[in-house]
């Protein structure tokens, strides 16, 4: 079963603009994160935030967590045509143990 | 370091036909995991594995689906006999409990089943 929904289902931005996805889930976790998938391959991880941590920094990624509202936001900063990919929230109830990811958002950026 | 390595990479069966991927996980890492991917859709676990260890099959379709991992290293997903609705990508992934704290999981690129 999936754990929640990642909103908007695609977005489509022009390179440089920034592109935000959420993502929500429903049970208590231990960590979230973000992964990033080009068509026809696997996913790469992309950063991990846990639950005691409310603002997670990577290059030009922006992860906030807020356990309260059981929600996450990922944002990418002066997008590139190379992030055009899809995205996807993952939870962990522990660490090591499964994940269970969202949906996923399709994001393009157009050049 | 070497990824995830999966094989084959793509594979076409006639539904009730048996097939099998295979999975070698990052040298170290003790725990590998097997997702199933349909189309538009995010991962789904399969299996998770522990050393040698199943920890989680509980979504496993124990009647047609089997995976094994003998010596803690290699792992193999059999399904028999297969179904047009396990058309999917089967991705492997694998951590090691240092990694999984800070830098999530190491996903294979996956071997992409067609089902016809």
């Amino acid at each position: 079963s999936q754990q929640g929904e990642e909103d908007p289902q695609a977005l489509s931005i022009q390179e440089g603009e920034n592109a935000t996805m959420n993502c929500s889930y429903k049970t208590s976790i231990n960590n979230l994160q973000w992964y990033r998938q080009n068509s026809g391959r696997g996913l790469v991880h992309l950063i991990l935030i846990r639950s005691n941590e409310r603002e997670k920094h990577s290059g030009r990624l922006r992860v906030t967590l807020d356990t309260s509202k059981k929600s996450s936001s990922l944002l990418i900063t002066a997008s590139r045509a190379a992030d055009t990919a899809s995205y996807f929230c993952a939870t962990g109830n522990f660490q090591g143990g499964k994940l269970i990811f969202g949906q996923g958002t399709e994001l393009s950026v157009k050049p | 370091e070497a990824g995830v390595a999966q094989s084959p990479r793509y594979k076409i069966i006639e539904k009730r036909q048996s097939v099998a991927f295979w999975c070698n996980p990052i040298s170290g890492h003790a725990t590998l995991y097997w997702y199933q991917q349909i189309l538009g859709q995010g991962p789904k676990l399969l299996i998770q594995f522990q050393n040698n260890g199943v920890v989680d099959d509980s979504q496993l379709p124990k009647d047609r689906f089997s995976a094994e991992r003998l010596k803690g290293v290699d792992s193999t997903l059999k399904i028999q006999p297969a179904k047009l609705e396990d058309s999917a990508v089967y991705l492997c992934a694998s951590t090691s409990l240092r990694q999984s704290g800070e830098y999530g999981y190491t996903f294979g690129s996956g071997t992409r089943l067609t089902v016809v």
